[in-house]
């Protein structure tokens, strides 16, 4: 089945404490995607990838960290984390550049105390 | 640069009666379009996409927009609404062709189907 997988779907964690949110994806997509839904603001991207080593900020970069080693992969990377960053966060991906529909994770629920 | 305007943020119809989700788009190039729905606690799925071909869009469970380039606009329609249908919308554009790789949603539209 081509899903989109993230992990945890839930977390609560304290001020200061790294973490990394896993996404993966079984579509052998190029495009990766990470965003935060906030109530109001809809959904706000943070990171992209159009394919493996290629990264690049979205419009809300600042705090985030990510890689892309392997194209199934694309983890998000929050190094220092602030009550700021508690929001849900989705995992995106799409074949190729950014004018094809993209396939969504099911959410990361993030706490950050 | 892109940008997408949701002009309600909260839309309630009655079941059976018609749905209209009004969408407007900035882009300087050739915009892809795109309509997700968010029903609650779950992720997003793609309703419908407009990329440069027919103007009128079919989608899902009987969804449809038009794409209307004079008006910038890109509502999303359908006839007769279903209980069912109570979700968050969100309309989305990307524009590759300007240079910029990033998908660029609206602040959503909560739909609530009266019985």
């Amino acid at each position: 089945e081509a899903q989109v997988t993230q992990n945890p779907r839930y977390l609560i964690t304290v001020t200061g404490k790294k973490l990394t949110v896993t996404c993966s994806q079984n579509m052998n997509h190029e495009y990766m995607s990470w965003y935060r839904q906030d109530p109001g603001l809809g959904l706000r991207q943070i990171y992209y990838s159009m394919n493996v080593e290629v990264t690049d900020k979205g419009d809300v970069p600042e705090g985030y960290k990510v890689s892309r080693k392997e194209k199934r992969n694309f983890p998000l990377i929050l190094e220092s984390p602030s009550p700021n960053q508690t929001s849900l966060y989705f995992c995106a991906s799409s074949l190729s550049a950014a004018n094809q529909p993209q396939h969504f994770g099911d959410g990361t629920r993030l706490s950050i105390l | 640069a892109q940008s997408v305007t949701q002009l309600d943020s909260h839309v309630s119809v009655s079941e059976g009666t018609p749905v209209l989700l009004r969408c407007n788009y900035s882009s300087s190039y050739s915009p892809s379009l795109f309509w997700y729905v968010q029903h609650p606690n779950k992720g997003l799925q793609l309703l419908l996409k407009y990329t440069s071909a027919a103007t009128l869009v079919k989608g899902i469970n009987g969804f449809e927009a038009e794409f209307k380039k004079s008006e910038t606009s890109f509502h999303l329609t359908k006839p007769s609404a279903h209980m069912s249908d109570a979700a968050e919308y969100f309309c989305v554009v990307s524009d590759p062709y300007s240079g910029t790789y990033k998908y660029i949603f609206g602040t959503g539209t909560r739909l609530k189907v009266l019985a």
